[in-house]
């Protein structure tokens, strides 16, 4: 049974470009959600995505947007890149009625230079 | 409201010893409290979780013990191993928010030989 999977596992962008990380749910999920962890910091909410639909979000600017493909799989992208999106970024996958456990995939880790 | 404070921000344990984690919430409206355990370079992975309707739960070497009232939870990680050396995470979610996790700000402990 395979679990949550992102890719890549590293990244490294210049000030001003745009990244495009992308994730596979566990397998039997429907559900995906964005996290943002900054290096000693618990993980913060993005947006979640069901039914290839943002069905949440947190307060994060505009710049961060995502999608859901037919599959479950998900891309988060960020434009404008800031010094400050240096971070981890995990995915979360969950099942709609399934019961609230969300497992986290092993990250992709966002250098900005 | 959204908050969930975590303490200690360390923790060092002998083996054998207990490791006792702590949390507390504002929102009363949470109503589900999964720990997460995160070795350095990996996601965060899901230990154990509670509801409100129970005041204990426990598996194997990991209890979480819940005070509604005190608006209070807790992780004990009993006979305390070097393997157990990680970052600990508490987080709370409710239902009307995509079951969004927010997260404490985290528990480095360190299990001694």
């Amino acid at each position: 049974d395979a679990g949550v999977t992102q890719s890549p596992t590293h990244l490294i962008k210049t000030r001003g470009q745009q990244v495009t990380l992308r994730c596979s749910p566990k397998s039997g999920h429907d559900t995906v959600s964005w996290y943002q962890q900054a290096l000693g910091q618990g993980p913060q909410f993005i947006f979640q995505y069901y039914e290839e639909e943002e069905r949440q979000r947190g307060n994060f600017p505009d710049r961060f947007s995502g999608h859901q493909f037919p599959n479950y799989s998900s891309e988060l992208n960020v434009n404008a890149l800031l010094l400050g999106d240096s971070a981890l970024y995990l995915c979360a996958s969950s099942l709609v009625g399934g019961g609230y456990e969300q497992y986290f995939g092993p990250g992709t880790r966002l250098t900005v230079t | 409201q959204q908050q969930v404070k975590q303490s200690p921000q360390s923790l060092i344990v002998q083996k054998g010893g207990i490791s006792i984690i702590n949390c507390a919430y504002e929102n009363t409206a949470f109503d589900y409290f999964p720990w997460y355990q995160q070795f350095p370079g990996k996601g965060p992975a899901l230990l154990i979780a509670i509801r409100p309707d129970v005041s204990e739960k426990k598996e194997g070497r990991f209890t979480i013990s819940f005070n509604k009232s005190a608006k209070q939870f807790s992780l004990h990680i009993m006979d305390s191993q070097p393997g157990d050396s990680a970052t600990y995470f508490c987080a709370a979610s409710r239902s009307g928010s995509a079951r969004q996790l927010t997260f404490g700000s985290g528990t480095q402990l360190t299990v001694l030989p």
